[in-house]
């Protein structure tokens, strides 16, 4: 069974550049999680999916991120302008909603912004 | 959200035990305790989860006391493969049970 897939790896911008990442969760995955990790720290969650619906986006900054999931399944998480301070990785994970299901991530998109 | 609390970093030696340490005091009679761990360059991956029972599965035990307010999960031969960053998370089983709160973790140094 194919993982939770992210693209790019690695991407490289001039700072006031737009980005956009790419999650494929695992199939039949209702929950869709985008979180962002700063060097040496723990994942923070930016937004939360349950289907196509965003029930949790209370952490994701609104003036220069965008994000959707469309029919469900897809995700794409966008920065329109990128800043210095969002260098980081930005991890999407995936779960099957259940009592105590577990969260399998993807290997995440490294965002470096000069 | 109930909170947990993890020593920054430990170190083992390779082959010998190791017992991984969390505090979390105002845990609720819902919430699993769920630990994950995070190898360099790759997305954290599960490793294993309880509610009251000590709990064992091929990559770990995990240890729960009694009134539930800590747990240890232990490692019982690590190996270089296992240096990676833990995290102890409490998830919710009621409606907010997708919500997931990771800490700063414990970062495991294994020395051969």
């Amino acid at each position: 069974e194919a993982g939770v897939v992210q693209s790019p790896r690695y991407k490289i911008i001039e700072k006031k550049q737009p980005v956009a990442f790419w999650c494929n969760p695992i199939s039949g995955h209702n929950t869709l999680y985008w979180y962002l990790q700063n060097l040496g720290q723990g994942p923070e969650l930016l937004i939360r999916y349950e289907n196509e619906e965003a029930v949790d986006d209370s952490q994701l900054p609104k003036d220069r991120f965008s994000a959707e999931r469309l029919k469900g399944v897809d995700s794409t998480l966008k920065i329109q302008p990128a800043e210095l301070g969002d260098s980081a990785v930005y991890l999407c994970a995936s779960l099957w909603t259940g009592r105590a299901g577990e969260l399998f991530f993807g290997e995440g998109s490294r965002l470096t912004v000069l | 959200d109930a909170k947990t609390t993890q020593p920054n970093s430990m170190e083992s030696n390779e082959e010998e035990p190791v017992h991984l340490p969390c505090n979390h005091s105002t845990i609720s009679g819902t919430d699993y305790i769920h630990w994950y761990r995070q190898l360099p360059s790759q997305g954290p991956e599960y490793v294993i989860h309880g509610l009251t029972s000590n709990v064992n599965n091929r990559m770990a035990s995990l240890a729960i006391a009694e009134d539930r307010k800590s747990s240890t999960l232990i490692l019982h031969r690590a190996t270089l493969r296992d240096a990676a960053v833990y995290y102890c998370i409490l998830r919710d089983a009621g409606n907010a049970g997708n919500m997931l709160t990771f800490g700063g973790g414990t970062r495991l140094m294994v020395k051969p």
